[in-house]
């Protein structure tokens, strides 16, 4: 089993669906979680910490699971501009585990 | 913006040549991290200094090198380059060695052929 796991995607949705994306991880010792995007070319900026059981910022939700060892984000009423690539991170030691990104295209 | 800045922002090499990578980081953050994000994939971690020292390193040989300097900033050298060395070079820092939170510079796309 890969460290960080993702949903393949792409994700095409219309402007105001709810897009929901999933992160495996294999460390169970792991105590925090990330969500970066990462536009084309360029870099993965921070959107959401999970140090919890989740975290909410407006639109976006991040649920954390630890018994099944998952993250979730959930995007609520998607606008053109939140299409990108989403990267789910775990923290092992030092080395921030990079899941391979689910992209997302909110259409018009 | 974070405030991290990389440079060059593009980089071309021939097989075989050695490069080096710059980044400042976020004032106030002693730590750097670099990463190698190949096309389609999500960043790979090659290894973190902090105050001076590598303070850890991802499955990459040890023709990757670095350095940290007393002001924080940090360069990446990569010897004997391989085709496969083509991809974006990221660094990030943040604020200590326990700290969580990375934040990004743009990068550095480095093409290898």
């Amino acid at each position: 089993r890969k460290e960080v796991e993702q949903d393949p995607g792409p994700f095409n949705v219309p402007e105001g669906a709810t897009v929901a994306f999933n992160c495996t991880y294999s460390n169970s010792a792991s105590q925090s979680f990330f969500w970066y995007r990462q536009d084309c070319r360029k870099e993965p900026k921070l959107l959401m910490s999970v140090y919890s059981s989740g975290n909410e910022d407006g639109r976006f939700t991040a649920q954390l699971n630890r018994a099944s060892q998952y993250i979730s984000l959930l995007i609520r009423d998607s606008k053109l501009s939140d299409s990108a690539t989403y990267l789910c991170v775990v923290p092992y030691g030092q080395n921030f585990v990079f899941g391979p990104g689910t992209r997302l295209s909110v259409l018009p | 913006e974070t405030g991290v800045t990389q440079s060059p922002t593009h980089l071309i090499k021939t097989r075989g040549q050695q490069v080096t990578l710059r980044c400042s980081s976020q004032s106030g953050h002693n730590t750097v991290s670099w990463y190698q994000q190949a096309l389609g994939q999500g960043p790979q971690f090659i290894f973190q200094y902090y105050r001076e020292e590598e303070n850890g390193r991802g499955n990459f040989p040890p023709r990757f090198s670095g350095l940290q300097f007393p002001n924080y900033s940090s360069e990446l050298n990569v010897n004997a380059l391989e085709l496969d060395d083509s991809a974006l070079y990221l660094c990030a820092s943040s604020l200590d060695v326990g700290a969580r939170e990375q934040y990004f510079g743009p990068g550095t796309r480095l093409t290898v052929t």
